[in-house]
């Protein structure tokens, strides 16, 4: 069965030094892996998504991810925060041999930057 | 282009009271997605539909009603509302993935409906 999880629910960083916020799923197959950001009071937006093309992907925003398969994770980082970054990530896995139209949610980190 | 909307932005309603959440995507998606957002619980699946007419249960679906009659529009119902269902809800569309599935495509989603059940 598919599963996400996000191993920090909360992650403060000064602004300009690197972020990671960590994801680890748990999939059958190949998945697709996707990571959203959710300003405050606002929807979901995508940042990047994994496909089985090249491990490293790069996103929005200065934000990239590298897929493990063997430590089943699909970390995100950047170099450099800014104060706009400051929001809610989501990482997300959906399985093609799930049988099912089914997008599995992580329960979310919230990224906080200092000044 | 708008993406997918929804509305309306905030609702307040008595318990036991009825209504609908309005969602309509511009982006001829096959797949559309209701989700409730709590906090500490990201989002959760209510219900989905993968074309016109057809409709399926998520992880949480009692209390709500969902039909698909236009690949446009997805409209959510709640017959009687309870304080249980005070939360934030999304839609979502994405097109048609691997053999039938949602792999490879992302969601869009809308600017969310803010609910309160007193």
């Amino acid at each position: 069965a598919q599963s996400v999880t996000q191993l920090d629910s909360h992650v403060s960083v000064s602004e300009g030094t690197p972020v990671l916020l960590r994801c680890n799923y748990s999939s059958s197959y190949s998945p697709s892996l996707f990571w959203y950001v959710q300003h405050p009071n606002k929807g979901l937006q995508l940042l990047l998504k994994y496909t089985s093309a090249a491990t490293l992907v790069k996103g929005i925003n200065g934000f990239e991810a590298e897929f493990k398969k063997s430590e089943t994770s699909f970390h995100l980082t950047k170099p450099s925060a800014h104060m706009s970054d400051a929001a809610e990530y989501f990482c997300v896995v959906s399985d093609p041999f799930s049988g099912t139209y089914k997008y599995i949610f992580g329960t979310g980190t919230r990224l906080k930057v200092l000044a | 282009n708008a993406g997918v909307t929804q509305t309306p932005k905030f609702q307040v309603l008595k318990t036991g009271q009825s209504m609908t959440l309005q969602c309509a995507q511009d982006m001829n998606h096959e797949y559309m997605s209701w989700y409730r957002q709590d906090p500490g619980m990201g989002l959760r699946l209510i219900h989905y539909s993968v074309g016109a007419g057809i409709t399926d249960q998520g992880e949480v679906p009692n209390g709500y009603n969902v039909s698909r009659s236009t690949t446009e529009d997805f409209p959510l119902r709640l017959l009687s509302a309870a304080p249980s269902q005070t939360s934030v809800y999304f839609c979502a569309s994405s097109r048609r993935g691997l053999a039938g599935t949602a792999w490879g495509n992302e969601q869009f989603f809308g600017p969310g409906t803010r609910l309160t059940v007193l």
